[in-house]
């Protein structure tokens, strides 16, 4: 089982709908969760983080967090063409002092006009 | 957020030749920062912790001597890729872990490495 799962996708989603993407994770310890964006032939860029169970908003994009059910989802909101990359959630490992983090493979977004 | 620079940005080398990429914290002390390689349509991969002042963390099954890192200033670490082969052809990125508590980390840009 791997340690960070997301759908691969391609998720299609028509311009100005919402974008559901969910992240499912196995280390009942991590406290802090991240979603980046990946374009394609650019490194991550940090979206969105949460730590408390719940829902956290910033623009179009809400994350929500359910700790009990190790689960964390990001929407997004009056979807864009500039909204199609990868999307890529990570987790601390509550393994490593250094701030490592877990990453899942990603979930590719691709928004149609 | 945090400002990450990578140099250089794409480089060619030949089969065997060794290649430094740089990767610099440009608006504070980092004094953790990570190495991955991402091949094309793959996700990131962990390569190794890099720690100022001590030895780099390499993670299972890098080679330790063939990815050389050095971490010795505050704002500075270096990935060098020695007798570079085809296969160590890649997108490397390097990333900077906040100070804050939350221990997000922000990403260079990245260095396409491509070896002939």
């Amino acid at each position: 089982q791997k340690e960070v799962e997301q759908n691969s996708g391609p998720l299609s989603v028509p311009e100005g709908a919402i974008a559901s993407l969910n992240c499912t994770y196995s280390d009942r310890g991590s406290q802090s969760f991240f979603w980046y964006r990946q374009y394609s032939g650019k490194s991550p860029e940090l979206i969105m983080f949460i730590y408390s169970n719940g829902d956290k908003e910033d623009g179009r994009f809400t994350a929500q967090l359910n700790k009990a059910s190790q689960y964390v989802s990001l929407l997004i909101r009056d979807s864009q063409p500039s909204d199609s990359a990868t999307y890529l959630c990570a987790v601390t490992a509550t393994t490593d002092s250094w701030g490592k983090l877990q990453f899942g493979a990603g979930t590719q977004v691709v928004v149609t006009p | 957020g945090a400002v990450v620079s990578q140099h250089p940005s794409w480089v060619i080398c030949k089969s065997g030749t060794s290649v430094k990429i740089e990767c610099r914290s440009l608006d504070f002390q980092a004094t953790t920062m990570f190495w991955y390689r991402q091949f094309p349509k793959q996700s990131l991969m962990l390569m190794a912790t890099s720690n100022e002042g001590s030895k780099a963390t390499y993670e299972q099954g890098v080679e330790k001597d063939k990815f050389l890192i050095n971490h010795a200033s505050l704002t500075l670490s270096t990935l060098t890729v020695t007798s570079a082969h085809p296969e160590d052809s890649s997108f490397y990125i390097c990333s900077v872990r906040s100070l804050r508590g939350l221990k997000e980390q922000y990403f260079g840009p990245g260095t396409r490495l491509t070896v002939t």
